[in-house]
């Protein structure tokens, strides 16, 4: 079983739609658990951080985390054109020096 | 705002050069990273560093060595060049507190012909 799983995509959605987008991961031990936006031919940019369980809002995105089911979701709501990207999570264990175990993304691509 | 800069965003270089990747921060952050991505494969990380000539291997570092001589600047090397190394390569960083979280530069397209 891979520690981070998450669904490939690619995903499809009308502008307005509300998304949802999911990891899963095997590791109970995780704590800190993050999603990456990534436009094409760029690099990653931290979109939202949460630590351990619940639920974080920024704008029109929303983070939860439910470490009883060892599952993330990133919502974002009244999806625009602009949210058109690659969306990464990550997480990793507590400690200075823990590597990040990313998830492989998925394309997002919201129609005008 | 954290800045991680890479200095070349396009590269073509030929088998069997050796290639010099450069990335260089601005938040004096201790640890840096260096991943390659690839479609279908995601980010892989090569080799990560926790400190001025501190070094340890990621999880593909077969082909290629870093040096960090100075607390701002991480390099990768690719000794050797093989076509099987064309990828985009992203150098991030990290502080040693801010709960783990990594930022990333711009990335580096490498084609090997």
């Amino acid at each position: 079983q891979k520690e981070v799983e998450q669904d490939p995509g690619p995903l499809s959605v009308p502008e307005g739609a509300i998304v949802s987008l999911n990891c899963t991961y095997s590791n109970s031990a995780f704590q800190y658990f993050m999603w990456y936006r990534q436009y094409s031919r760029k690099g990653p940019e931290l979109l939202m951080y949460t630590y351990s369980s619940g639920n974080k809002e920024d704008g029109r995105f929303t983070a939860q985390v439910d470490k009883s089911s060892k599952y993330i979701s990133l919502f974002i709501r009244d999806s625009q054109p602009s949210d058109s990207a690659t969306y990464l999570c990550a997480m990793s264990l507590t400690g200075a020096n823990s590597k990040l175990t990313f998830g492989k993304g998925i394309t997002l691509s919201v129609r005008p | 705002d954290v800045k991680v800069t890479q200095s070349s965003r396009y590269l073509v270089k030929r088998t069997g050069e050796k290639v010099f990747l450069e990335c260089v921060q601005d938040m004096d952050h201790e640890n840096m990273f260096w991943y390659r991505q690839d479609p279908g494969l995601g980010l892989r990380l090569i080799y990560f560093s926790y400190d001025v000539k501190m070094k340890e291997k990621g999880d593909i570092p077969e082909g290629y060595s870093v040096s960090r001589e100075k607390k701002e600047r991480f390099s990768l090397i690719l000794e050797s060049a093989s076509t099987n190394q064309t990828s985009m390569y992203l150098c991030a960083s990290r502080g040693a507190t801010g709960g783990n979280t990594i930022y990333f530069g711009e990335g580096s397209w490498l084609t090997v012909v």
